[in-house]
């Protein structure tokens, strides 16, 4: 059973540009939570999705970003016009329910040159 | 504001010896507590978590946390480190009026180097 894959590993976008960050969870697990890691921050988290459900998005910026987890395929987590406080570590994590542990994937580095 | 506070960017032990990364939190109400640990190139990994009951958690790679209400504090050990226990382990903490359980509270990760 391979763990949780994110990809890719290392994106680097110019300021304005649109970056997309995937995430497939571990099999059978239909829970994805996102969290960015900043700079001399610890993890914040940011979005809580079921299948085709945002459970919560309490942790996500109003503007430019959004996330989605389709019935079919991997989480992802859009960010639109992209600025270089975006600049961050990205992980994605997921569970097959909403109180047990959490798997967590590598994590994606996204550069805003 | 609550918060996590890992107070050791970095925590240097020899091979054999015992280790302990320090956690401390700030928070309202009765926490969820947890660790993890990120090896290189690797995903972050569960180790342990309190909830409630023994103050003294076991968890996974013999390693185990005491809870202690007084000092707010939850920190990791280990009674005999491994150079394979060298990693970046973050202290997190959940509290009681998060809503979800995934809106941890995380400490900045504390660097362990086991030395041979």
């Amino acid at each position: 059973n391979a763990g949780v894959m994110q990809n890719p590993r290392h994106l680097v976008r110019r300021r304005g540009q649109e970056a997309r960050l995937r995430c497939s969870p571990m099999k059978g697990h239909s829970h994805v939570y996102w969290y960015r890691q900043l700079p001399e921050e610890g993890l914040k988290f940011m979005v809580y999705l079921q299948k085709e459900n945002i459970i919560d998005e309490s942790g996500m910026p109003k503007e430019r970003f959004s996330a989605e987890f389709p019935k079919e395929g991997p989480s992802i987590l859009r960010i639109q016009q992209v600025v270089r406080g975006d600049s961050a570590a990205y992980f994605c994590a997921s569970s097959p329910g909403g109180s047990t542990e959490a798997f967590f994937g590598q994590g994606t580095r996204l550069t805003v040159v | 504001a609550q918060s996590v506070a890992q107070p050791e960017d970095q925590v240097n032990v020899a091979e054999g010896n015992p280790l302990t990364v320090k956690c401390t939190y700030s928070v309202s109400g009765n926490p969820y507590l947890f660790w993890y640990v990120q090896y290189p190139n690797r995903g972050l990994q569960f180790l342990l978590k309190y909830i409630t009951g023994d103050n003294l958690v076991k968890g996974s790679y013999g390693f185990e946390a005491e809870f202690n209400k007084s000092q707010t504090s939850f920190h990791l050990k280990k009674p005999s480190a491994l150079v394979s226990d060298s990693a970046l382990y973050f202290c997190a903490v959940r509290p009681f009026n998060a809503g979800n359980n995934r809106k941890l509270i995380w400490g900045l990760g504390t660097s362990l180097a086991v030395n041979p």
